[in-house]
């Protein structure tokens, strides 16, 4: 069945290193691609989203690649903060158009830990 | 502009009991979605609803789970006669309607304990 998994459970940097985190996707019908940021005890925050019709999108020191051809889909985050130490999911929206479209189907999750 | 709110955070319930949990959509918002989140796990879609519809409800568990989103008021996760394994965290979003993108903005969620 449909399935969005990370290739890594945990990452640990530095403080001002780069990170990435790394998704994969099952659902070639998948459109729509979400990073969410939860940090202990909270719910989801949105980071950035992405089209299945764009291969790049950036946002403020976070950037969002979209490899369809092999199902991959990373998030980089510049000059890594310990702000930034959380669990990052990846969401898809899958049969976007149908009744499930508002449906998000979410990765397992990666702890990115950042050390001062 | 107030965020989705939940209530309340946490909620103890005994083997056999009712919980009611409740979701107010960020102001603007008509769509409304439950997740369940288990320890060191993704979330996993549960319901989407429109005031007084449900849209889809493909990962309700059939028995003893229902959600409504009444024309007034928050919507409500209602589960009867909880047994432990519904121990969990429980998290709403709301969107406006999806058009090509559907960012959904998530509570901080109930957390549900069942003794």
């Amino acid at each position: 069945g449909e399935s969005v998994g990370l290739h890594l459970p945990t990452l640990s940097v530095q403080e001002g290193d780069n990170s990435i985190i790394n998704c994969a996707y099952s659902n070639s019908a998948s459109d729509y691609f979400i990073w969410y940021k939860q940090e202990s005890g909270k719910g989801p925050q949105f980071i950035i989203d992405i089209r299945s019709n764009m291969d790049k999108r950036q946002g403020q020191r976070v950037t969002v690649l979209l490899n369809k051809t092999v199902k991959h889909l990373s998030l980089q985050i510049a000059a890594t903060q310990p702000g930034d130490s959380a669990v990052y999911f990846c969401a898809e929206n899958i049969d976007a158009g149908g009744t499930s479209y508002g449906k998000l189907t979410f990765g397992q999750g990666t702890i990115l830990t950042v050390h001062p | 502009n107030a965020g989705v709110m939940q209530n309340p955070r946490h909620l103890v319930r005994r083997r056999g009991q009712e919980a009611r949990l409740r979701c107010s959509p960020m102001k603007g918002h008509s769509h409304v979605y439950w997740y369940r989140q288990l320890p060191e796990e993704g979330l996993k879609f549960m319901v989407y609803l429109q005031k007084e519809n449900i849209i889809d409800e493909s990962g309700m568990p059939k028995e003893r789970f229902s959600a409504e989103f009444p024309k007034e008021g928050p919507s409500i996760l209602r589960i009867q006669q909880v047994v432990r394994g519904d121990s969990a965290a429980y998290f709403c979003a709301s969107s406006p309607p999806p058009r090509g993108q559907n960012i959904q903005y998530f509570g901080a969620g109930t957390r549900l304990s069942v003794l």
